[in-house]
């Protein structure tokens, strides 16, 4: 079993939407959750990162952590074709030794 | 402007070269990473440095080595032993370990 599970897509949804992007993971040890957006032949993009369970809102996107089923989401609200891209999270542990570990990414597609 | 660079953006190689990816960044940040990405992967992660002089292998370190001889500069070297080298490279930092990374632009690597 894979420690991140994300859907690989891809999604395809009309303009105006409202997108749900998520992950699971495994490891209990993970607190640190990430969002990015990564454009075809482009570097990620942070988009978000919270620490806690809950929401935590920006602008047109929603991080959502539930740390008691180990799933993670991301809401993209009013989207827009710019917003066509690979989605990945990621996730860390605070205390020990490094380990981040990347979902494979979501791709999403915006139509207008 | 505060970021990542990665130099080359397109690099090709003949089999059994050795071959140099330039990563920088002004962002000064202790922590800095190396991962690789295939499609529909995951990005795996090869080599990180948490300080200067320091580095320790990721998941996929064979075939690859680095140098931190400077704090702004993490280096990949990816050598003719790495069999299947042809990826998509993406060099990233952060404050410091398991916090948000920021990532550059990436080198495509294709051997011929």
């Amino acid at each position: 079993q894979k420690e991140v599970e994300q859907d690989p897509g891809p999604l395809s949804v009309p303009e105006g939407a409202i997108v749900s992007l998520n992950c699971t993971y495994s490891n209990s040890a993970f607190q640190y959750f990430m969002w990015y957006r990564q454009y075809s032949r482009k570097g990620p993009e942070l988009l978000m990162y919270t620490y806690s369970s809950g929401n935590k809102e920006d602008g047109r996107f929603t991080a959502q952590v539930d740390k008691s089923s180990k799933y993670i989401s991301l809401f993209i609200r009013d989207s827009q074709p710019s917003d066509s891209a690979t989605y990945l999270c990621a996730m860390s542990r605070l205390t020990g030794g490094f380990k981040t570990i990347f979902g494979a990414g979501t791709r999403l597609f915006v139509k207008a | 402007d505060g970021g990542i660079t990665q130099s080359p953006k397109y690099l090709f190689r003949k089999e059994g070269q050795n071959v140099t990816l330039s990563c920088e960044q002004n962002l000064n940040h202790d922590a800095m990473y190396w991962y690789r990405q295939d499609p529909g992967q995951g990005l795996r992660l090869i080599y990180y440095s948490q300080i200067v002089n320091d580095f320790q292998k990721g998941d996929i370190a064979e075939g690859y080595s680095v140098s931190r001889e400077k704090k702004e500069s993490f280096p990949l070297t990816v050598t003719s032993a790495q069999k299947n080298p042809t990826a998509f490279y993406l060099c990233a930092s952060s404050i410091n370990r398991n916090t948000e990374a920021f990532f550059g632009q990436g080198t495509r690597l294709t051997v011929v």
